[in-house]
């Protein structure tokens, strides 16, 4: 069975920091990555996504994602946060040959001004 | 960019009493699914759709729940009869190149 491990509730940064937020999976095909952003009381907007080809994804709002096989991770990183990335991110895995995409419980990344 | 949009946005209801939501999919996408999330915490599958058919399903959908296309392009999930802890956000997506989520229903039993 597939599934995700988002191993901080939350992540604390200041802006113009570098951030991280992790993730980990577990899958028995090959994986399809993905990462979520939920702001408050809104729905989840896609970031980017791990399909196959470069381990390196870059994505919206100047994220990205590296894909490890060897560590079964695709942390999201961003060079430089702003207050306004502020909100829920969630990491998610579809495992080749399925269909429904298998969620982590969610990082809150706060970032101060 | 295409949309999948859900109605209502908010919907309150009394334990025991039968709720609809409902979602316009994205035209032309085979596959379609339904997830909810309690109170912000993890996003649960639910069930997916795939051609007109139900392709999997988790355990939380078990037969209080179901889901139909009663005009044949939009989709609806019934929930029979309501307990406390079927309150919660639900989202419904179509896969599309990053899987597309509507914007919630969030479902409220008193």
């Amino acid at each position: 069975a597939q599934s995700v491990a988002q191993p901080e509730d939350q992540v604390n940064v200041a802006e113009g920091n570098p951030l991280t937020v992790k993730c980990t999976y577990s899958v028995s095909g090959n994986p399809y990555l993905f990462w979520y952003v939920q702001y408050p009381n809104r729905g989840l907007q896609f970031l980017l996504k791990y399909i196959t080809g470069d381990n390196l994804v870059k994505g919206s709002y100047g994220f990205e994602a590296e894909f490890n096989k060897s560590q079964t991770s695709f942390h999201l990183k961003k060079p430089s946060a702003l207050v306004s990335d502020s909100a829920l991110y969630f990491c998610a895995v579809r495992d080749e040959g399925f269909q429904k995409l298998v969620f982590g419980t969610g990082t809150r990344l706060l970032v101060s001004p | 960019e295409p949309e999948v949009t859900q109605t209502p946005s908010h919907q309150v209801t009394q334990m025991g009493q039968e709720v609809i939501l409902r979602c316009v999919p994205i035209s032309n996408h085979l596959y379609f699914y339904w997830y909810r999330q309690i109170l912000g915490q993890k996003v649960e599958f639910l069930v997916s759709f795939y051609n007109n058919e139900i392709s999997e399903k988790s355990e939380i959908f078990d037969d209080q729940f179901s889901v139909e296309r009663p005009d044949g392009s939009n989709f609806t999930l019934k929930i029979r009869s309501t307990k406390l802890e079927d309150s919660a956000m639900y989202f419904c997506a179509n896969r599309t190149d990053g899987y597309t989520f509507g914007s919630g229903t969030r479902l409220t039993v008193v």
